[in-house]
């Protein structure tokens, strides 16, 4: 069975300084890998995914994402960090033949002045 | 505009009382799914559908139904809520051959 885990429950950043969310995945087959966003009481925006090709991706607001298979890794990036990142960010894996997403467990990001 | 719009946004009950918390999409997506995101476990996922009249469990099933008689349609329905149902609760729609997922807003449930 796919399993997502992100080794780090809390991060604080400061503005400015540079992000790295560490995701790790368990899938069998080439996986299909996704960033989402969850701001304070907001729903769940789309960062970037991974399908194949390019094993680095970008995405929206300035992420890009890394995907090394020999480590099982999906970890997403950030070179500078702007106050409005703090939110709670999840990484999942989906299974082709039965959409079904599997998130980890979120990672928050706490942006200081 | 495409999206999934979820009923209530928010909704305190009591326990055994029988609710309902509707999804619809307006993409035409085969599938649909519902979520409940808890701290510290992230989202997991309750049931899911394929198409209409076609659904299957999730990862934590118990305590919950859906239904799929429409295509844009996914409501969850809890029979009997219980307090260990509190959670934030999301749906969510792709089309065949896709992958990528859009969400709802969310709703808040809390059971007293």
């Amino acid at each position: 069975a796919q399993s997502v885990t992100q080794p780090d429950i809390h991060i604080t950043v400061s503005e400015g300084a540079s992000l790295e969310l560490r995701c790790n995945y368990s899938y069998g087959a080439t996986p299909y890998l996704f960033w989402y966003v969850q701001s304070p009481g907001q729903g769940l925006q789309l960062l970037l995914k991974y399908f194949s090709g390019d094993t680095l991706v970008q995405g929206i607001k300035g992420f890009e994402a890394e995907f090394k298979r020999s480590q099982s890794s999906f970890n997403l990036r950030k070179p500078s960090v702007h106050w409005s990142d703090a939110a709670e960010y999840f990484c999942a894996v989906v299974s082709p033949q039965a959409y079904k997403l599997s998130f980890g467990a979120g990672t928050t990001v706490t942006v200081r002045a | 505009e495409a999206q999934v719009t979820q009923n209530p946004r928010y909704l305190i009950t009591v326990t055994g009382k029988k609710l309902t918390v509707t999804c619809s999409q307006n993409m035409n997506h085969e599938y649909m799914s519902w979520y409940r995101q808890d701290p510290g476990l992230g989202l997991r996922q309750i049931y899911y559908s394929m198409n209409v009249e076609v659904t299957d469990k999730g990862d934590v099933p118990e305590g919950y139904k859906v239904s799929r008689k429409e295509k844009r349609n996914f409501p969850l329905i809890l029979e009997s809520p219980s307090p260990n149902q509190t959670s934030l609760y999301f749906c969510a729609s792709t089309g065949q051959g896709a992958y990528e997922q859009y969400f709802g807003p969310g709703t808040r449930l809390t059971v007293t």
